[in-house]
């Protein structure tokens, strides 16, 4: 069975700090890890994903993330906040080749002027 | 053009009604899903389809009832509505490529039931 964790359901940052969002996850088989965000009153968008290969993957808007199978973690990462990065961040993790993806219990991220 | 698409956009009901959602997806995936999203922000999957076969069927009540009438659409029907199934449903479509199912998602339904 798989299943992600997202520490901290709230996270608040400065506009030009670092953003830092947490997730690590439970799987049986080599994962395919995701992120994605959802803006006020809008569905999810993937922002990046991890299946195979380089264990640093760069998305949308100046978000990546690492994939540390040792740590079992996909943490998000973005250098400096802009206003517009506030949202619901939400975590996955599916099989390869699962049709289905298990959502971690997403983490808000506050950014602040 | 919008990739996945749901009507109605805002649902409000009394308990004891029916009601139906609609969902299209212009993608051309071959494999849709419903998933509800309660107000905690928590993402539960209740279903999806893969070309019109139901592959998923979560711990959901039977009063929910899914329908894909071709691969573009997939509705899902409510009887009997209850206070708790006051959330926001959502609507994803995805295709298969090396393995990974991507998932697109439409802009979700706010079903309040009063």
């Amino acid at each position: 069975a798989q299943s992600v964790t997202q520490l901290g359901s709230h996270v608040s940052v400065s506009e030009g700090a670092l953003v830092l969002l947490r997730c690590n996850y439970s799987s049986s088989v080599p994962p395919y890890l995701f992120w994605y965000v959802q803006y006020p009153n809008q569905g999810l968008q993937l922002l990046l994903k991890y299946t195979t290969g380089a264990t640093l993957v760069k998305g949308i808007n100046g978000f990546e993330a690492e994939f540390k199978k040792s740590e079992t973690s996909f943490h998000l990462t973005k250098p400096s906040a802009h206003m517009s990065d506030a949202a619901e961040y939400f975590c996955a993790v599916s099989e390869p080749g699962g049709f289905k993806t298990i959502f971690g219990a997403g983490t808000r991220l506050f950014v602040k002027a | 053009d919008t990739a996945v698409s749901q009507t109605p956009k805002y649902l409000v009901t009394q308990m004891g009604n029916d009601k139906s959602i609609k969902c299209e997806q212009n993608l051309g995936h071959d494999t849709m899903y419903w998933y509800k999203q309660d107000s905690k922000k928590f993402l539960k999957i209740m279903f999806s389809y893969n070309n019109k076969e139901l592959i998923i069927n979560e711990t959901v009540p039977n009063r929910f009832s899914p329908k894909s009438p071709d691969k573009a659409h997939l509705n899902l029907h409510i009887n009997s509505l209850e206070l708790g199934d006051s959330a926001v449903y959502f609507c994803a479509s995805s295709q298969e490529r090396g393995g990974v199912y991507e998932q697109y998602f439409g802009p979700g339904t706010r079903l309040t039931v009063t």
